[in-house]
C-alpha cells in the first residue's frame, strides 16, 4: 500500500545552520507530494507540494524536489532559524484517488537553538 | 476569524465516559476530515466527510461516531471511552476531495486526556 517513510527525529541545529529531513514514499503510479509543518500547540500547515517528478516545491526558504528515481522528496533549508522549530510531516496523495486520503509520515521534530 | 475551529481544546475525562468534539470551517469547503495524533506525533484519517456524506471510514472502533449536520460542522462522539483514545484530534477540511491538491486546512487540536 500507499506509505511514507521520514527520518526519525529528533533533529537538533544550531541557527543558520543547514537542514536535510528526508522522505522516502512507496506508491503505485505517481501520487503528489507534500510537507507540513505543525508549530507548538496549532494544527498542520501546508509548507510546499510537487505534483509531478522533477517539480521542485518551495516556500518560506524550503525546498524539496520530486524525484521519481529514488522514490524521494527531502526537505532541505539552507540557513534555519529558531522560528522554524516545529514538528515536519512528508504525505503523498495517489493520483486519481477519488477519496482524498492522504498518508503522512511520522513527523520529525526539529529544533533550532540560537 | 478562525478558518477551522474546534472545541473543547482539552478534554479531562474518566474512561466509560461519553464525550463529543465540534468542528466548524467558514471556508466553504466541502470536504471535512477527522484525523488522530497519537502521543509519538503519528497523524492517521480516522473519517472524511464530502458534502455531509461520509468517504472515508478507516478502521475505527465503532464507540467513534461522526456526524455532519452540514457541510460547515463535523462532530466527533465517543462512546465508552478507553485510555487508549487519548490523543490529540485534529478537525480539517478541503475545497475538494484532497486527492487533487493535497492541501487540507487544520484547526488547532483537541487534546483528549482519558483517566
Amino acid at each position: 500500500g500507499d506509505s511514507v517513510t521520514q527520518m526519525e527525529g529528533p533533529v537538533t541545529l544550531s541557527e543558520e545552520a543547514f537542514l536535510t529531513i528526508n522522505c522516502t514514499y512507496t506508491a503505485t503510479g505517481y501520487p503528489s507530494l507534500f510537507w507540513y509543518v505543525q508549530y507548538p500547540g496549532e494544527g498542520l500547515q501546508l509548507l510546499l507540494k510537487a505534483t509531478k517528478a522533477d517539480d521542485k516545491g518551495s516556500n518560506k526558504g524550503f525546498e524539496a524536489t520530486y524525484r521519481k528515481e529514488t522514490t524521494s522528496f527531502h526537505l532541505e533549508k539552507g540557513s534555519v532559524q529558531v522560528s522554524d522549530s516545529a514538528v515536519y510531516f512528508c504525505a503523498l496523495s495517489a493520483r486519481g484517488s477519488t477519496l482524498g486520503r492522504l498518508y503522512f509520515g511520522r513527523g520529525t521534530q526539529l529544533t533550532v537553538w540560537p | 476569524d478562525t478558518a477551522v475551529s474546534q472545541t473543547p481544546k482539552y478534554l479531562v475525562t474518566q474512561m466509560g465516559n461519553d464525550k463529543s468534539i465540534k468542528c466548524e470551517q467558514n471556508l466553504g469547503h466541502d470536504t471535512m476530515y477527522w484525523y488522530k495524533q497519537d502521543s509519538k506525533k503519528f497523524l492517521k484519517i480516522m473519517f472524511s466527510y464530502n458534502n455531509k456524506e461520509l468517504i472515508i471510514n478507516e478502521t475505527v472502533p465503532n464507540r467513534f461516531s461522526p456526524k455532519s449536520p452540514d457541510k460547515a460542522h463535523l462532530n466527533l462522539h465517543i462512546n465508552s471511552l478507553e485510555l487508549g483514545d487519548s490523543a490529540v484530534y485534529f478537525c480539517a477540511s478541503s475545497p475538494g476531495l484532497a486527492g487533487g491538491t493535497g492541501e487540507l486546512f487544520f484547526g488547532e487540536g483537541s487534546r483528549l486526556t482519558v483517566l
